[in-house]
Formats: C-alpha cells, sequence, structure tokens
C-alpha cells in the first residue's frame, strides 16, 4: 500500500529556476490537495483538486502551477522560484472532501 | 485572527505525565481533526470528530460544538508521543480544511 507518494523528498533551486513537485496517490481518491508549511504557522492550500481535469485555487497559489491529467497524479508546478517559496509542500488526498485525508512524506524545498 | 488557534504552542512533559492539547475555533464545522507530525515530518489523522467524544489507545479527543472547542488528551505519556498536534476543521459548505498552528510537545524520560 503506497498510499500518497512524493518526489523528491529535498531539493535546493537557485532564485529563478524552476522545478515540478510530483504526487501519485493508488486509492482512487478523487479530491488531491497542495500544501505549504512554514515554520510555526498553519498548513496553507496551495492549489486542490475535486476529480481529473479540475483544480482551483487555494489561499497561497500564486507562483504555482498545477495539472490533473490522471485520477492518481497531480504535480505543483514552480516557476521563477522566489525565496519566498522555501517551505515544506505537502501533498495530501481523500476520498470524500475534508475529512480522512491521507498525507505524503513531504518536500523540503530550499530557495537560494 | 486565524479561524483555528491551538493552546499551548510549546508543551514539555515528563514522562507519564496527563496532558492536554487545546484547539478553539471561530467558524461552523461539519468536522474537527486532530494530526500527527512526527519530526521526520510525516503526517499522520489521529481522529476525526464532529460530536462528543473519542479514545484510540492512550489517545482522547473530545469536542464541544456549542463552546467551538475540543481537546486531545494523552494519558500515560511516553517520549514517543513527542511530536506536532495539529487541530483541523473542516468548515460547513466548504470543501476544504483549515489547519491550526500546531502543538510542539516534547515528552522527557
Amino acid at each position: 500500500n503506497a498510499g500518497v507518494t512524493q518526489t523528491p523528498k529535498f531539493r535546493i533551486l537557485k532564485i529563478g529556476q524552476s522545478m515540478t513537485l510530483q504526487c501519485t496517490q493508488d486509492m482512487n481518491h478523487n479530491y488531491m490537495y497542495w500544501y505549504r508549511q512554514d515554520p510555526g504557522m498553519g498548513l496553507k492550500l496551495i492549489y486542490y483538486s475535486v476529480g481529473a481535469g479540475i483544480t482551483d485555487k487555494g489561499e497561497v497559489p500564486n507562483g504555482y502551477n498545477v495539472s490533473r491529467s490522471t485520477t492518481e497524479d497531480f504535480p505543483l508546478r514552480l516557476e521563477l522560484a522566489a525565496p519566498s517559496q522555501t517551505s515544506v509542500y505537502f501533498c495530501a488526498s481523500s476520498a470524500t472532501g475534508p475529512y480522512g485525508y491521507t498525507f505524503g512524506s513531504g518536500t523540503r524545498l530550499t530557495v537560494v | 485572527k486565524n479561524e483555528v488557534e491551538q493552546s499551548p504552542q510549546n508543551l514539555t512533559a515528563q514522562e507519564g505525565e496527563f496532558i492536554t492539547i487545546n484547539c478553539s475555533y471561530s467558524v461552523g464545522i461539519s468536522a474537527l481533526h486532530w494530526l500527527q507530525q512526527h519530526p521526520g515530518g510525516g503526517i499522520v489523522s489521529l481522529f476525526m470528530l464532529s460530536s462528543g467524544k473519542k479514545k484510540h489507545g492512550r489517545l482522547i479527543a473530545t469536542i464541544n460544538i456549542q463552546e467551538k472547542h475540543s481537546s486531545l488528551h494523552i494519558t500515560a505519556s511516553h517520549p514517543r508521543d513527542s511530536a506536532v498536534y495539529i487541530c483541523a476543521v473542516s468548515k460547513t459548505s466548504y470543501d476544504k480544511v483549515i489547519f491550526g498552528p500546531g502543538t510542539s510537545l516534547s515528552v522527557i524520560p
């Protein structure tokens, strides 16, 4: 049972570079989410998806893009990385909306 | 003001102590969640509740809907309970979850 798999676990980016954080789930969940976690702050929602082909902005979407071409995959794209995007990123999925989340193990991103 | 607040922010306890972490919220909710985040970063869901009380092993979660307050209790605490405990709420008529800032617990042998 893989659950929610995130890659990479760690990454250092230079300012202005771009990258894609990968997220895959094998539970056939419709709902998928991307959060960022900053020290002393609660998880903040970046983007979410309620099914393949459907995505929507969360609280802090600026500087990020997502796509959901399949039920399993929900990649997060960072364009023109900035130091403010230094954070820990978590992908999550659920079968029934905001209940019973399963989280990935997180990606620690540093932008220098 | 944050919609979900937790207290205390940090907590240090001796092994064996009874621990209480509090969560208060200011919005209408359909459910409240307690999650545990270990030092390695992984997040695990502990409880989801919409009324009353739930118990799992040494962990007990309670919620008072009228007072918009929930507590997480840990009985006979152990160093392996050291983690960040996060309260989150599913807002009524809103298909996302709002997370509190977390309470960092350290249990000393």
